[in-house]
């Protein structure tokens, strides 16, 4: 069963425009939760990723935001340009130097990301 | 510095065949993980490699087993081929439990005929 809901499915956007992806997770027992990018024919590419005790992070265009009281963060793409066309995971993960011992990514099924010129 | 590298990068398969995956982990990597990518779905976890031995397994049968070899590089092996076998098999390294090194392959697209 899916332990992180993400949406939309599929998104398009103009040049410029800002898009958003939502994920939502059950599990409170995570602390790391990573975004990455995949184009077509290759495996994902860490993004950009975030730890619950920061409500926000930016590195460049991409903004993360984390919601821990309603288990939700999201990913902003600022400024996107045809260039970000590709498919976006959001993913959670254990503290594993917590000793929690879970040492899989569990992932969300994908948002596709068309950035229109 | 090479990334993950994984061969082949195609296969095709007929039910009921056996067939072994590799993989080379980035330089400096000591951990292996695969994972099962059906045809838009997010990856699914298989299992972890670490020290030779499987660390950690996913929800799947027992017809999906691996090996990882002294110099960390692993293959995954699946028996008993199933139409739903059918995914892009994708290999990710890291150094042992850090998260952020977490690197993935460019896979290796199975189908299953």
């Amino acid at each position: 069963q899916q332990q992180v809901k993400q949406s939309p499915q599929s998104l398009i956007v103009q040049k410029g425009g800002i898009p958003i992806i939502n994920c939502a997770y059950e599990n409170t027992a995570f602390d790391y939760f990573p975004w990455y990018q995949q184009f077509p024919g290759k495996g994902p590419a860490l993004l950009i990723a975030i730890r619950p005790d920061v409500s926000e992070k930016k590195e460049g265009r991409f903004t993360i935001s984390f919601n821990k009281s309603a288990k939700q963060f999201s990913l902003h793409i600022m400024d996107s340009q045809p260039g970000d066309s590709a498919t976006y995971f959001c993913a959670k993960g254990a503290d594993t130097y917590s000793g929690a011992g879970s040492y899989q990514l569990t992932f969300g099924k994908g948002t596709k990301l068309s950035v229109i010129p | 510095d090479a990334g993950v590298t994984q061969s082949p990068t195609h296969l095709i398969k007929t039910r009921g065949q056996q067939v072994t995956l590799r993989c080379s982990p980035k330089s400096g990597h000591d951990t292996v993980s695969w994972y099962q990518q059906a045809l838009g779905q997010g990856p699914q976890f298989i299992f972890q490699y670490y020290e030779e031995e499987e660390r950690q397994r996913g929800n799947f049968p027992d017809r999906f087993s691996g090996h990882q070899f002294p110099n960390y590089s692993s293959e995954l092996n699946v028996n008993a081929l199933l139409l739903g076998d059918s995914a892009l098999y994708l290999c990710a390294s890291s150094y042992d439990r850090e998260w952020y090194g977490y690197t993935f392959g460019s896979g290796t697209r199975l189908t299953v005929v």
